[in-house]
C-alpha cells in the first residue's frame, strides 16, 4: 500500500457526461500528479499540483481540469466524456515539487465510457 | 517531437536468466530519466538517473544512463517470477518540462 488513496475504483458513465476522480496523497506529500493509462496511448502525464498550485502540465485535454485543495487532496474533473477517455487514471504523490522525483502511485480509477 | 522508445516490447525468460531492457529518448532539455515497475496496477518507482555513467543499483536490479548516446538500460540478474511486470521508462524534459513515458517492456519470467 503506497498510502495514496483514489476513489472511486471503478466508474462507468455515458458519453457526454462529467465525472470527478478524487485523490488523497500520502501524509506529508505536497505534490499530486495525475496520469492517464490506456491501451493505445500507454501511460501519459496529465498535470501536477504542488501545495495547491498548478506546477506542470502534460497532455491534458481542455475538457479535463484538476485542482488541489487546502487539505492537499486533489480532484480530476473530466467533462464531455468520449469513448476514447476510457482508461485507468492514476494519481501519485511526492514530497518534492519536481517531476523528477520518486512518486508513489495510487491503485487507480478505472473509467469506462459507454 | 519528444519521444521515448523502449525495447523490446516484450520478452519471456526463464528464472535465473539475466535481462537487459532498453530505453532510448529524443527529448529536448533533458533533465532526468526514471524507471518504474508496473505489476498489476500501480507503477512503483525503481530508479532516477541524471548523470551519465553512474550506475544505480538495488539488489538484482541496476540501471545506467548514457547522455551522449541518449539511452538507458535496466538490468535484472537472476530473474525471479516476481520480476514479471511491465517496466516503464520516463524522461523529464521537453520545451515545457513534461514527463514523457515510453510504451513499456512486458517481462514474463517463467519458472
Amino acid at each position: 500500500d503506497s498510502g495514496v488513496t483514489q476513489t472511486p475504483k471503478h466508474l462507468i458513465t455515458a458519453t457526454g457526461q462529467r465525472v470527478t476522480l478524487r485523490c488523497s496523497p500520502r501524509s506529508g506529500d505536497l505534490s499530486v500528479y495525475w496520469y492517464q493509462q490506456s491501451l493505445d496511448q500507454g501511460l501519459q502525464f496529465l498535470i501536477q499540483y504542488y501545495n495547491g498550485e498548478e506546477r506542470a502540465k502534460g497532455n491534458i485535454l481542455e475538457r479535463f481540469s484538476a485542482q488541489q485543495f487546502p487539505d492537499l487532496h486533489s480532484e480530476l474533473n473530466l467533462s464531455s466524456l468520449e469513448l476514447g477517455d476510457s482508461a485507468l487514471y492514476f494519481c501519485a504523490s511526492s514530497v518534492l515539487s519536481t517531476l523528477d522525483t520518486e512518486a508513489f502511485f495510487g491503485q487507480g480509477t478505472r473509467l469506462t465510457v459507454v | 517531437e519528444d519521444k521515448v522508445v523502449q525495447s523490446p516490447l516484450s520478452l519471456v525468460v526463464h528464472e535465473g536468466d539475466t535481462v537487459t531492457l532498453n530505453c532510448s529518448y529524443e527529448v529536448t532539455n533533458f533533465r532526468s530519466l526514471l524507471w518504474y515497475k508496473q505489476e498489476k496496477k500501480a507503477p512503483t518507482f525503481l530508479f532516477m538517473l541524471t548523470s551519465s555513467g553512474i550506475e544505480k543499483k538495488s539488489g538484482r536490479l541496476s540501471s545506467i544512463l548514457d547522455k551522449k548516446e541518449l539511452f538507458s538500460i535496466l538490468n535484472i540478474t537472476a530473474t525471479q517470477t516476481g520480476d514479471s511486470a511491465i517496466y516503464l521508462c520516463a524522461v523529464v524534459g521537453g520545451a515545457t518540462n513534461k514527463l514523457i513515458f515510453g510504451t513499456g517492456t512486458l517481462l514474463a519470467v517463467q519458472p
